[in-house]
């Protein structure tokens, strides 16, 4: 159980360009998810904790109006980039939590955009 | 949220029993420790969580001591695929709430044959 997907898992787009990536989870209800983001060799970053039916929390340093999050039910959370540039070319990882007694996130398996 | 520190690598062989300890002096009382695993272009995978004393599921064992200020995870008779960074991380959980969590820069674990 508890699996979240996304996608799609590769992605190349041309600079100026937008691009949406799509987290699910599969089999149970997210109230909150993540967006992160790692670039090569690196740690991941969180970007934005996405709440379903609220505006998105966005970590300082990530321009919202550039990265745009829409949680709009407990099983979707999309991540848009907008007026993609090269260097936005970036694994983007997106995770979901389950409220309860002990803290666990399930992470997806990750986007790999590519801009060119 | 606490702070973590861990060896940035560690190198190791095949068929060893593998322990890499996260440093997280500021713990607080309502913190779990969790462990994950990442191999290249993939999301962490969850290995172990704990509070205190000891975990052991089928994957690695978790010891955490009294004061709770390091933990220890142990990967037991490691082979070539543990090859991967492992990051430990601090959080609260309580029910009903959620929060974030911040990644540290993890150990990259390095099995040779």
């Amino acid at each position: 159980g508890a699996v979240v997907s996304q996608h799609p898992s590769r992605v190349i787009c041309k600079s100026g360009t937008s691009v949406k990536i799509e987290c699910r989870s599969l089999d149970f209800q997210a109230t909150t998810m993540f967006w992160y983001r790692q670039f090569p060799k690196q740690s991941l970053m969180l970007m934005a904790t996405s709440n379903e039916g609220s505006k998105a929390t966005y970590e300082q340093g990530v321009e919202k109006d550039k990265f745009l999050i829409n949680h709009a039910s407990l099983t979707l959370s999309t991540l848009t980039v907008t007026s993609a540039h090269p260097e936005d070319s970036s694994f983007y990882i997106c995770s979901a939590i389950t409220s309860g007694t002990s803290y666990e996130q399930y992470f997806g398996p990750g986007t790999r955009l590519t801009v060119t | 949220l606490a702070k973590t520190t861990q060896p940035i690598s560690m190198d190791s062989y095949e068929g060893q029993e593998v322990n890499i300890t996260c440093s997280h002096n500021n713990i607080a009382t309502n913190d779990y420790i969790t462990w994950y695993q990442q191999f290249p272009s993939q999301g962490p995978r969850f290995i172990i969580q704990g509070y205190k004393t000891k975990v052991t599921n089928e994957v690695a064992s978790l010891f955490i001591p009294a004061d709770r200020k390091s933990s220890t995870l142990s990967l037991p008779r490691v082979s070539l695929s543990d090859t991967a960074v492992y990051y430990c991380l601090v959080g609260e959980s309580v029910m009903g709430r959620d929060d974030k969590i911040i990644f540290g820069k993890g150990t990259r674990l390095h099995i040779l044959p």
